[in-house]
């Protein structure tokens, strides 16, 4: 079974769209959550961290956590053609850091102008 | 600037010949680790280290060496590299669960 399952995509929405992109884990022990975006050849970069459970917002980008449901999202709000990226969603058990940090494979978006 | 570096970011080599790639970090992170990346299969992990002299197999490690001899770097070894482990590779670092840095990325090909 795997980790961090998300949604293989692509995912397209119109430009000023909400994009919403979804991941589940499947290990109760998981304590932190991040977002990454990776444009296509480049390395991943953060978007966005969440510990508790609810929303954190950020600018155009909200997390959303549920940790009864193993459930974590993103919304990205007003969706640009520059946000046509891959999202990878990544989760790790132990909030001292000595355990791996464990990725899905990507949810691709495609934002059309 | 903190960063992660990696060096070569492109290599074309042959199967049996040894290779490297190194990995540095300026942030003093003592985590660190090596991923591979392939179309469909995202990023897997290869090998990891929690601090100098302290390495653990990921998801992948069949066919390649590290060594965390100094806390900002993080070698990765191909003894004999072979075909299929042509790929992207990704170092990165971080410190406790927090933000994760990746280096640019090599792309190696092994023919």
């Amino acid at each position: 079974q795997k980790e961090v399952e998300q949604n293989s995509g692509p995912l397209s929405v119109p430009e000023g769209a909400i994009a919403s992109l979804n991941c589940t884990y499947s290990d109760r022990g998981s304590q932190s959550f991040f977002w990454y975006r990776q444009y296509s050849g480049k390395s991943p970069e953060l978007i966005m961290f969440i510990y508790s459970n609810g929303d954190k917002e950020d600018g155009r980008f909200t997390a959303q956590l549920n940790k009864a449901s193993q459930y974590v999202s993103l919304l990205i709000r007003d969706s640009q053609p520059s946000d046509s990226a891959t999202y990878l969603c990544a989760a790790v058990k132990s909030r001292s850091g000595n355990t791996p940090l464990v990725f899905g494979k990507g949810t691709r978006l495609s934002v059309i102008a | 600037e903190a960063q992660v570096t990696q060096n070569p970011r492109y290599l074309i080599t042959v199967t049996g010949k040894k290779l490297t790639v190194t990995c540095s970090q300026n942030m003093n992170h003592e985590y660190m680790s090596w991923y591979r990346q392939d179309p469909g299969l995202g990023l897997r992990q290869i090998y990891y280290s929690m601090n100098v002299e302290v390495t653990d197999k990921g998801d992948v490690p069949e066919g390649y060496k590290v060594s965390r001899k100094e806390k900002r770097n993080f070698p990765l070894i191909l003894e004999s590299p072979s075909p299929n482990q042509t790929s992207l590779y990704f170092c990165a670092s971080r410190v406790g669960a927090g933000e994760q840095f990746f280096g640019p990325g090599t792309r190696l090909t092994v023919l």
